[in-house]
């Protein structure tokens, strides 16, 4: 099935400072999906990057495809205590028999002290 | 209000005590997925379905079954539980397939 890494593990960040998720895959990914998950919660659709290349941006968030749609990144610029929990990325399966599969990273759990 | 619900919300029960956890959405979505979420490991799949009477295996199928006679629901079911199946589960369903999931608020398992 689909492989993809999701680096850091952990992050702690006092508040104000910046923070970044990375996911990466050995193979091309047809698109990638980003969720967030509140202590106690469960996992909420952020966005979805289809196209090569791809940035978008939801406020303080802002989301990259890379231009060989392996990797993904989630920054967010000027942490506040409300971004506390644990953003995932999610890709689907290649196709063939196994085509509607989706795969997650493992996370990244943000802690932002005030 | 659009919304997955799953019951119940925790359960604990005995090593081989045959168990059902129900998953519900009533967004008329044909993709529904079960995932089992452990610290450290991320959201695992364990299965998935396409439409009614379509299913598939996800990453972590072992000791689980699953049926869909109703679009709108997707029970997981557990015949013989066992302690390592002692995790957080999420029922998720969505409009397309391995498209943008909505999450049920999900099920705390513990198996003795």
């Amino acid at each position: 099935g689909q492989q993809v890494m999701q680096i850091p593990q952990y992050q702690h960040v006092q508040e104000g400072e910046d923070f970044t998720t990375y996911c990466n895959s050995s193979t091309t990914l047809s698109n990638i999906q980003w969720y967030k998950q509140r202590p106690g919660g469960h996992p909420v659709f952020l966005i979805q990057l289809v196209k090569s290349g791809e940035v978008k941006k939801q406020k303080r968030l802002t989301f990259q495809f890379g231009e060989a749609k392996k990797n993904s990144s989630l920054h967010i610029t000027a942490t506040q205590t409300t971004d506390v929990g644990t953003y995932f990325c999610a890709v689907p399966d290649a196709g063939g028999t196994s085509y509607g599969k989706l795969t997650f990273g493992q996370g990244t759990i943000l802690t932002v002290h005030p | 209000e659009a919304q997955v619900t799953q019951n119940p919300r925790y359960l604990i029960t005995v090593t081989g005590k045959k168990l059902t956890v129900t998953c519900s959405q009533n967004m008329n979505h044909e993709y529904m997925s079960w995932y089992r979420q452990d610290p450290g490991l991320g959201l695992r799949q364990i299965y998935y379905s396409m439409n009614v009477e379509v299913t598939d295996k996800g990453d972590v199928p072992e000791g689980y079954k699953v049926s869909r006679k109703e679009k709108r629901n997707f029970p997981l079911i557990l015949e013989s539980p066992s302690p390592n199946q002692t995790s957080l589960y999420f029922c998720a369903s969505s409009p397309g397939l391995a498209g943008r999931q909505y999450f049920g608020p999900g099920t705390r398992l513990t198996v003795t």
